[in-house]
């Protein structure tokens, strides 16, 4: 099963902000949190992975609570290409562990 | 999609049929996966290999096949004791994990569709 909780959907005007939050409130100490991406009929695209710092690549950045219990995923100036289901992973980081997807988080990113 | 090649994109067959899905990767990572996708539905784990002539059962195994003769190449069976195949079928590889670097990069996916 899913160790994460997302909300179902979520609105976000184009050029705002995308927040997207997960819960992942049982994440033990040597566990990642993932994310993930898919636009409808395709293949889910990686977009960034972080254990407690704060991470920021080309994509998105990843904040990670202090307690590590959650996480947001941050677009900074979303786009309609941006539309897709998000889907936030916690996985261990031991050999090439499967990752484990629940049903994400729909984005529907609006002009 | 970064190297991984699924064909074909859209597959049709007949019920009681086996049909052989192809994924092939070039980007010499050691694992490979194939996911199931059903509409409205995360991805599930049906099988994956960590190394050649080796790989285990994910959580929905039964139905379905698989080999890993050569390093690059994984290809899955859906058999007609699967009860129900229609879906969207994803195939994933990874390298053997080195810290924080086993990430997992997805192909464009074989929509199949049993009449």
């Amino acid at each position: 099963d899913a160790k994460t909780t997302q909300p179902t959907s979520m609105d976000c005007a184009e050029g705002r902000a995308a927040n997207l939050p997960c819960n992942h409130s049982t994440i033990s100490g040597n566990e990642y949190v993932y994310w993930y991406r898919q636009i409808h009929s395709q293949g889910p695209q990686y977009i960034i992975h972080g254990l407690k710092n704060n991470e920021t690549n080309e994509m998105a950045s990843l904040i990670i609570t202090e307690d590590r219990k959650s996480s947001t995923l941050i677009l900074p100036h979303a786009t309609l290409r941006d539309t897709a289901v998000y889907y936030c992973i916690v996985r261990g980081n031991s050999g090439n562990t499967p990752l484990v997807f629940g049903k994400g988080t729909r984005l529907s990113v609006i002009a | 999609d970064g190297g991984i090649t699924q064909s074909p994109k859209y597959l049709f067959r007949k019920e009681g049929q086996n049909v052989t899905l192809s994924c092939e990767q070039n980007l010499n990572h050691d694992a490979m996966y194939w996911y199931r996708q059903d509409p409205g539905q995360g991805l599930r784990l049906i099988y994956y290999s960590q190394i050649v002539n080796d790989f285990q059962k994910g959580d929905i195994a039964e139905g379905y096949s698989v080999s890993r003769e050569k390093k690059e190449s994984f290809p899955l069976t859906v058999t007609s004791a699967q009860k129900n195949p229609t879906a969207f079928y994803l195939c994933a590889s990874s390298m053997k994990a080195i810290a924080s670097t086993d990430t997992q990069y997805f192909g464009p996916g074989t929509r199949l569709t049993v009449l």
